[in-house]
């Protein structure tokens, strides 16, 4: 069976130090994958989309990049980390032939202070 | 532009209430929607699609296209119905599909 990984689960950075998230998925092969941002009141924002390794999409000009350098690995960055980075950052991924449904990972709750 | 709304932050019945909570969205094409729901301490996960027209846990939602709008409704609500509710639409945007979701419901079901 087809699992999602996500880790670490919480992080308490500095502003200004950099960020590594990471996201794993097993059981499957050339997913598509995704990165979210859930927010209290705005819902889940879609950062970034990635169709394949080296194929990195995104929704939204901001302080974050994200990276695919293996098939089922995706890994969200920053250089540089701001206040307004703090939140629930959820990774997901579909098959090709069902890119409408997600499976969800368990998230990783980031606080920059 | 696709959106999706979800007008109202919280919901609050009683158990054996009907529950309707509402969506609607914008898009130019031929939507696909879902409903998302995440229970407290677990993952987000897919709750129904409107192409199943299925009922999952006493749930069912219809697609309106005149009104644009995919209410996810339940005749008579759960404690264990309490959670948070997305409402997502697929459509196609740069040449690939995309889901967006609105800002979602959380329903609260008190005993």
């Amino acid at each position: 069976s087809q699992t999602i990984h996500q880790w670490p689960a919480t992080l308490v950075q500095p502003v200004g130090s950099p960020l590594s998230l990471e996201c794993t998925v097993e059981g499957t092969s050339n997913p598509n994958l995704y990165w979210y941002r859930q927010a209290a009141g705005r819902g889940l924002q879609l950062l970034f989309y990635s169709v394949g390794i080296g194929q990195i999409s995104s929704e939204v000009p901001q302080n974050l990049s994200a990276s695919r350098p293996q098939d089922r690995q995706f890994i969200l960055s920053s250089k540089k980390l701001l206040l307004s980075d703090s939140g629930f950052y959820l990774c997901a991924w579909s098959v090709k032939s069902g890119a409408n449904v997600l499976t969800f990972g368990a998230g990783s709750r980031l606080t920059v202070l | 532009a696709q959106r999706v709304t979800q007008p109202e932050k919280l919901l609050s019945v009683f158990k054996g209430a009907p529950v309707e909570l509402k969506c609607n969205y914008s898009y130019s094409g031929s939507p696909e929607l879902f409903w998302y729901v995440q229970y407290s301490r677990q993952r987000l996960q897919l709750l129904l699609r409107h192409i199943s027209r299925e009922s999952i846990k006493g749930f069912t939602a219809d697609l309106n296209k005149g009104e644009t709008s995919f209410h996810l409704k339940k005749p008579f609500a759960q404690e264990e119905d309490s959670a948070m509710y997305y409402c997502a639409l697929s459509g196609l945007s740069g040449g690939y599909n995309k889901l967006i979701f609105g800002a979602g419901t959380r329903l609260a079901v008190h005993p």
